[in-house]
Formats: C-alpha cells, sequence, structure tokens
C-alpha cells in the first residue's frame, strides 16, 4: 500500500516551546491530507484536515493558533504545536488518501510529543 | 457519517479464525465498510474495505449483510501479531472525506 512517513517519531520538548511534525506521501501525491492526535487508552481523534495549497479546517474544539498546520507541497504537510504545555503531549497520527477511486486512507507511523 | 457500534473487546485463540463483528445500522447506500486496525503505539493499518459484496484480500475477509447493517471482520488464522484495536467505520469514499474512528474492538490473540 501507499506509504505515508511522519518525523519525527518522538520528540521531548520543554513547556513554551514550539514543536514541528512533519507528513510527508512518499509514493504518491496527497491533495489532502489528514491530523489526528491520540491520548494513551483512546481512539484516535481528528484534529484538521489539512488541504494543499489552502487553509487548514479544523475540527470543533481545536485550536488554530495553536495547532499550526502547513501543506505546502503535494507530498507535504507539517503540524506545528506552539506555546506547547504538558497537556499537549500526546500522539500524533497523520494520513493522506492513497487509493485512487476507493477513498482508503493510510497512516503515518505516529509522532509521540511529550512536553516537560 | 453513520455510526458503528462494535464490542469493546474480544480475545481469540492463537491459529483460529477471529470473527470481528460490526453493527451499522444507519447506513447509507453510498457508504462504504473500512476496516482499520492500530497496533500498540502504531499509526492505524488499512485492512480492507466493501460496499455490499464480502470482499477478501491477503489480510481478512469482509463479510457483510444483505441489508447491509452490520458486516463482520475475519482473520483467518488469527496469530499473535494481530493482537490490536480494530476499528470498523462507514464513510463515503470521496476525495478529502475525513476518517472518524469510533472506541474500536480490542482483539487479544492468545497462545
Amino acid at each position: 500500500g501507499a506509504v505515508v512517513s511522519q518525523h519525527p517519531s518522538w520528540v521531548i520538548c520543554k513547556s513554551g516551546t514550539s514543536v514541528k511534525i512533519e507528513c510527508r506521501s512518499l509514493d504518491f501525491q496527497a491533495t489532502t491530507m489528514f491530523w489526528y492526535r491520540q491520548f494513551p487508552k483512546q481512539s484516535l481523534m481528528l484534529m484538521a484536515t489539512s488541504n494543499e495549497g489552502s487553509k487548514a479546517t479544523y475540527e470543533q474544539g481545536v485550536e488554530k493558533d495553536k495547532f499550526l498546520i502547513n501543506h505546502a507541497s503535494l507530498t507535504l504537510s507539517t503540524l506545528t504545536v506552539t506555546s506547547a504545555h504538558p497537556e499537549d503531549s500526546s500522539f500524533y497520527i497523520c494520513s493522506a488518501r492513497g487509493g485512487v477511486n476507493t477513498g482508503e486512507l493510510f497512516f503515518g507511523e505516529g509522532s509521540r510529543l511529550t512536553v516537560l | 457519517d453513520a455510526k458503528t457500534t462494535q464490542p469493546p473487546s474480544m480475545d481469540c485463540a492463537e491459529g483460529r479464525a477471529a470473527n470481528l463483528p460490526c453493527n451499522h445500522s444507519t447506513i447509507s447506500g453510498n457508504e462504504y465498510v473500512y476496516w482499520y486496525r492500530q497496533i500498540h503505539s502504531q499509526g492505524p493499518q488499512y485492512i480492507i474495505h466493501g460496499l455490499k459484496n464480502n470482499e477478501t484480500n491477503e489480510m481478512a475477509s469482509l463479510i457483510i449483510t444483505e441489508d447491509r447493517k452490520s458486516s463482520t471482520l475475519i482473520l483467518p488464522h488469527a496469530t499473535l501479531r494481530d493482537t490490536a484495536v480494530y476499528y470498523c467505520i462507514v464513510r463515503v469514499a470521496q476525495t478529502g472525506n475525513k476518517l472518524v474512528f469510533g472506541a474500536g474492538t480490542i482483539l487479544r490473540v492468545k497462545s
């Protein structure tokens, strides 16, 4: 199947700093990517839809100024957690549509953020 | 997107078939049934999807009832590596259409 890669796979940062997570589609182009957050023992929660060349669409309750999303090319979307706090510590996962006519989404390996 | 209902957890003996049920009684005519799984601390993995016909691939089989209100994912010979959370999702297969996850079923394969 299609390959989606995230970087970094884990990151530790100090409270108040910003962290950028990259999501790349390695063998296909993705006009749309999705960002999810997952807390321990919980399901994935959709944060936002990242659209190439336009503004991201955020889900209700997700602060767009806190979680900056940039989708500058057809193979790269970035999520920046600004002024991170310990409550932002989570597993962040991106996905992109890899199938042409069937709509299946492929997911990255996830990025674990720990804010001290 | 239609809501799905899955049992919170199931156990299966290694080497036996694992049958994971999913109810989606409010599914619309143009909504597909998708199955994903998530092994601990990894991103979800696509398994299979279908509209109304039964489907089979190298990973699993998907059986959809004639009225499409429920489906069953079958792992024919479960291994310990199949221990994961399995998510059943129904959605319209369109470009850009988001995937919303429910609670899923924790499948524990035991030796």
